[in-house]
C-alpha cells in the first residue's frame, strides 16, 4: 500500500543546531507538503512543493528551508535551531492542487 | 488570508446522539474543503473532501455540507460512538494550500 513516512518520529536537539526532518512518500504524488502544528496556533504551513525543483513558501517559513531532488522525498532543514522551533511537524502530500491531502505520522521536535 | 473558524472548540455527548460540527472560513475562493479526524499524538486521517462545486459528501455516518457563498461547512456525524472520539479539522483550500482550523475535539461517553 502506497504510504507517507517521517523520521524521525521523536528528536531533541539543542540550540544552534542545523536539523534535517525526512519526509518520503509513494503515491508518486507531485504536491508535497510540510505543516507544523501548535497548541494555540493549529495547523500552519511551512513551506510546500508541486513538483522536482520546485519549492515555495508557506505561512511560517523563516527558520526553514526545503529542497525536491525526486518526487518521493521533501526533506525539511532548520538551518539554526531555536527553541521558538519546538513543534510537532506534519508532512503531507496530494496528486494536485484541488485534491485530497495525506498526512504522515508527524515527527515531535523538541528544541533545548 | 484565510481564516477558519471551528464551533464547538469542545464537545461531549452520550453515546447514540446526532451531532453538528460547524466550520466557516473568510475567504470563499476556494477549491475545496477537506475534513479530517486527528486521534492523540497522531497524524491527520482525511475524511471527506468535497469540491467547490460540491454542496454535500457522504461517507458511511459522515455527511458534510458546504455552502461556498456564506463561507460555512458543517459535518454531521449520525449515531456517535466511543470511537468517534477525536479532534475533527476543518481545512479549505486556496492557492495558498490548506488553511486549518483549531479544531472540534469530541468525547463521545459510552
Amino acid at each position: 500500500d502506497a504510504e507517507i513516512t517521517q523520521s524521525p518520529r521523536h528528536k531533541i536537539t539543542e540550540t544552534g543546531r542545523q536539523v534535517t526532518l525526512a519526509c518520503h512518500q509513494t503515491w508518486n504524488h507531485n504536491n508535497m507538503f510540510w505543516y507544523r502544528q501548535d497548541l494555540g496556533h493549529g495547523l500552519r504551513l511551512i513551506h510546500y512543493s508541486y513538483g522536482v525543483h520546485d519549492t515555495n513558501k508557506g505561512e511560517v517559513s523563516d527558520g526553514y528551508s526545503v529542497s525536491r531532488s525526486n518526487t518521493e522525498d521533501l526533506p525539511l532543514t532548520l538551518e539554526s535551531a531555536a527553541s521558538s522551533q519546538t513543534s510537532v511537524y506534519f508532512c503531507a502530500s496530494s496528486g494536485a492542487q484541488g485534491y485530497e491531502q495525506y498526512f504522515g505520522p508527524g515527527t515531535r521536535l523538541t528544541v533545548t | 488570508k484565510q481564516e477558519v473558524t471551528q464551533i464547538p472548540a469542545a464537545l461531549s455527548v452520550p453515546e447514540g446522539e446526532n451531532l453538528v460540527l460547524n466550520c466557516s472560513f473568510t475567504d470563499s475562493a476556494i477549491y475545496n474543503l477537506q475534513w479530517f479526524r486527528q486521534d492523540p499524538g497522531k497524524g491527520l486521517t482525511s475524511l471527506l473532501l468535497i469540491q467547490s462545486s460540491q454542496r454535500e459528501q457522504t461517507s458511511g455516518r459522515l455527511n458534510a455540507s458546504l455552502d461556498k457563498s456564506s463561507g460555512r461547512s458543517t459535518l454531521y456525524i449520525a449515531a456517535s460512538q466511543p470511537g468517534d472520539s477525536a479532534t475533527y479539522l476543518c481545512a479549505p483550500e486556496s492557492a495558498d494550500g490548506l488553511t486549518f482550523g483549531k479544531g472540534t475535539h469530541l468525547i463521545i461517553q459510552p
